[in-house]
């Protein structure tokens, strides 16, 4: 079956450490988005990718990196410049169909990063 | 620009009785308008969408909800709400040009016995 597969479900920082979330699809999609995710503050938009080897800054973009060499895989490097990394982390696609055709936005299952 | 402001926190209702999660939205164009579900520490998963078709929209589940205009508004209801409903829900606005997902806060559904 087709999705979105996040590794690893749980992840734990140290301080000072970089860490990289990995999302990969097989549903052919071309956008990809990273969310994190806080308690009464819905999901908030980190990087996203329309397409293979560009991607674009969302609304809290510092302290992390992503890349996109592959249209399958978005890793997300969470840097030690993010001074308060603890938060649940979604991978999103989505196909270039829209209107009537458009199915909506896939999501993967999480990672939850917790700094120790 | 686009916004989403979902106006409960909080919902509670008990076992068989209707849910109602309210939605307005800000667009500048034709949206596409979304609900998500999002079980404890899961992903999300769509309920419903709206993308220019029929202006009732139903869902998986039970949900359905409609899109007004001229209220910018897309609420999600269901005639009788079930434990298993228990749940955070997200609604979702995407348009033109980027297509980028802008959630709302989101919604607590709590179901009483």
């Amino acid at each position: 079956d087709g999705g979105i597969t996040q590794s690893p479900k749980y992840l734990f920082r140290k301080e000072g450490q970089n860490v990289t979330l990995s999302c990969e699809q097989n549903l052919n999609h071309d956008a990809m988005y990273w969310y994190r995710q806080d308690p009464g503050q819905g999901l908030r938009l980190i990087y996203y990718s329309q397409i293979v080897n560009d991607f674009q800054k969302g609304d809290i973009a510092e302290g992390y990196s992503v890349s996109r060499e592959k249209k399958e895989s978005f890793p997300l490097t969470v840097t030690s410049a993010q001074k308060n990394p603890t938060a649940f982390y979604l991978c999103a696609s989505r196909s270039r169909d829209s209107g009537p055709l458009f199915y909506g936005y896939t999501f993967g299952s999480g990672t939850r990063l917790t700094v120790v | 620009a686009q916004s989403v402001t979902q106006l409960d926190s909080h919902v509670s209702v008990s076992e068989g009785t209707p849910v109602l999660l309210r939605c307005n939205y800000s667009s500048s164009y034709s949206p596409s308008l979304f609900w998500y579900v999002q079980h404890p520490n899961k992903g999300l998963q769509l309920l419903l969408k709206y993308t220019s078709a029929a202006t009732l929209v139903k869902g998986i589940n039970g949900f359905e909800a409609e899109f007004k205009k001229s209220e910018t508004s897309f609420h999600l209801t269901k005639p009788s709400a079930h434990m298993s409903d228990a749940a955070e829900y997200f609604c979702v606005v995407s348009d033109r040009p980027s297509y980028i997902p802008t959630f709302g806060r989101g919604t607590s559904l709590i179901v009483h016995p």
